[in-house]
């Protein structure tokens, strides 16, 4: 079983519309979450974290937590063209007595049709 | 937010050469990042490096065919060794986001060809 799972997608989305990224881990002991935006030949960069159960919202971004099912989701309102990129999943897990480190799902690729 | 420059930013290598990949930053950092990003692949942490210590390894990466250097707390350096095609890659080095812990910069990233 994979650590940090994700649709590859591609996911289709009309201008406008909402788009929903989602999420799951499988290591229960997870405390921090982070969603990163890679665009076609550049490197992830951050655009959520998200560390309690509940939403968080940063614009038109709201990130969603659900420690009991082990899942984590990114929605995108009045998605853009411009929101076509790769969104990463990545959860801090906490490897034992060893420094904790981030690992990342494979991404979903997302595209905005017009 | 941090700076990271990585030099360089592409190369084509021949089978069974070396490369080392630099990676500064403009500020202090306890710990420096590696990750690989294989085509189409997200990214796999490499190694973490501390400075003034062995870096960390995660499985599947060894220091004989990775070894990194952290010689001072803003600069770091990544050599793969004697390449074979399967390393081509993208190597990326990041840092976090001091005081926020998870949250990382990425450098620019490194691709490398490996003939």
């Amino acid at each position: 079983q994979k650590e940090v799972e994700q649709n590859s997608g591609p996911l289709s989305v009309p201008e406008g519309a909402i788009a929903s990224l989602n999420c799951t881990y499988s290591d229960r002991g997870s405390q921090s979450f982070f969603w990163y935006r890679q665009y076609s030949g550049k490197s992830p960069e951050l655009i959520m974290s998200i560390y309690s159960n509940g939403d968080k919202e940063d614009g038109r971004f709201t990130a969603q937590l659900n420690k009991a099912s082990q899942y984590v989701s990114l929605l995108i309102r009045d998605s853009q063209p411009s929101d076509s990129a790769t969104y990463l999943c990545a959860v801090k897990s906490f490897a034992g007595s060893s420094a904790s480190k981030i690992i990342f799902g494979s991404g979903t690729r997302l595209s905005i049709r017009p | 937010s941090a700076v990271i420059s990585q030099k360089p930013s592409r190369d084509i290598c021949q089978r069974g050469t070396s490369l080392t990949i630099q990676c500064q930053v403009d500020s202090q950092v306890t710990m420096m990042f590696w990750y690989r990003q294989q085509p189409g692949q997200s990214l796999t942490l490499i190694a973490t490096a501390n400075q003034g210590s062995e870096a960390t390894y995660e499985s599947g990466f060894v220091i004989d065919k990775f070894p990194i250097s952290r010689p001072n707390l803003t600069f770091s350096t990544l050599t793969v060794s004697n390449m074979s095609p399967e390393d081509s890659s993208i190597y990326l080095c990041s840092v976090e986001r001091q005081g926020a812990t998870g949250e990382l910069f990425f450098g620019e990233g490194s691709r490398l060809t490996v003939l």
